[in-house]
């Protein structure tokens, strides 16, 4: 079956501007969460959900970032006034519950601030 | 507070090798341990993974020690292909299902 997708590959953004980023899950899995990984170093987690609500988003690194996922199923990364502090990969994962231990990863979105 | 160190940083070896990467966890509320293998432009993948309540677990030519006594868990490649070479990672999980990562080994094998 389809494994999880992520939507854009890559994306290159200005200081300041909006981006918005897709993940797919893989389906019926109900757990989202999302990583974020910079060069060299391993994931750092942002946040996770549980069916529709954010059930641990102390991960976010302030309120520039959000996230949402409002029928339970595809879940999209928001930044607000973008830094080039936040350039990245920003990876999403998916598990068939909450207890289930594996998370399946997508290959990520690359995402570079000028 | 970086909770789960990794060492090295970069591994080489020749095919036919062993190649082990270690790590070491600080929090005792850790109850799984995973190690997750990533190719350039591709996300992490789940290699092999561990309880605490094993003290060493064995897929293949892949085999995780765990000693939980001194919170430290080590991969163990035996018949390194070059084909495995790729970044990995371990990794650890509690009772809030958040993964906490080390910072990963370039592991190289030489044909």
């Amino acid at each position: 079956g389809a494994g999880v997708s992520q939507t854009p590959s890559n994306k290159v953004t200005e200081k300041g501007k909006y981006v918005e980023l897709r993940c797919d899950p893989i389906s019926g899995h109900t757990a989202l969460y999302w990583y974020r990984q910079s060069l060299g170093q391993g994931p750092e987690f942002l946040i996770y959900f549980q069916g529709t609500g954010a059930a641990d988003d102390s991960g976010l690194p302030n309120d520039r970032f959000f996230a949402v996922r409002p029928e339970g199923s595809v879940s999209t990364l928001k930044i607000q006034r973008t830094e080039r502090g936040d350039s990245a990969v920003y990876l999403c994962a998916s598990s068939r519950t909450i207890n289930d231990n594996e998370q399946f990863f997508g290959p990520g979105t690359r995402l570079t601030v000028l | 507070q970086q909770q789960v160190k990794q060492s090295p940083q970069s591994l080489i070896v020749q095919k036919g090798g062993i190649s082990i990467i270690n790590c070491a966890y600080e929090n005792t509320a850790f109850d799984y341990f995973p190690w997750y293998q990533q190719f350039p432009g591709k996300g992490p993948a789940l290699l092999i993974a561990i309880r605490p309540d094993v003290s060493e677990k064995k897929e293949g030519r892949f085999t995780i020690s765990f000693n939980k006594s001194a919170k430290q868990f080590s991969l163990h490649i035996m018949d390194s292909q070059p084909g495995d070479s790729a970044t990995y990672f371990c990794a650890a999980r509690g009772s809030n299902y958040k993964l906490t990562f080390g910072k990963g080994t370039l592991l190289t094998v030489n044909p």
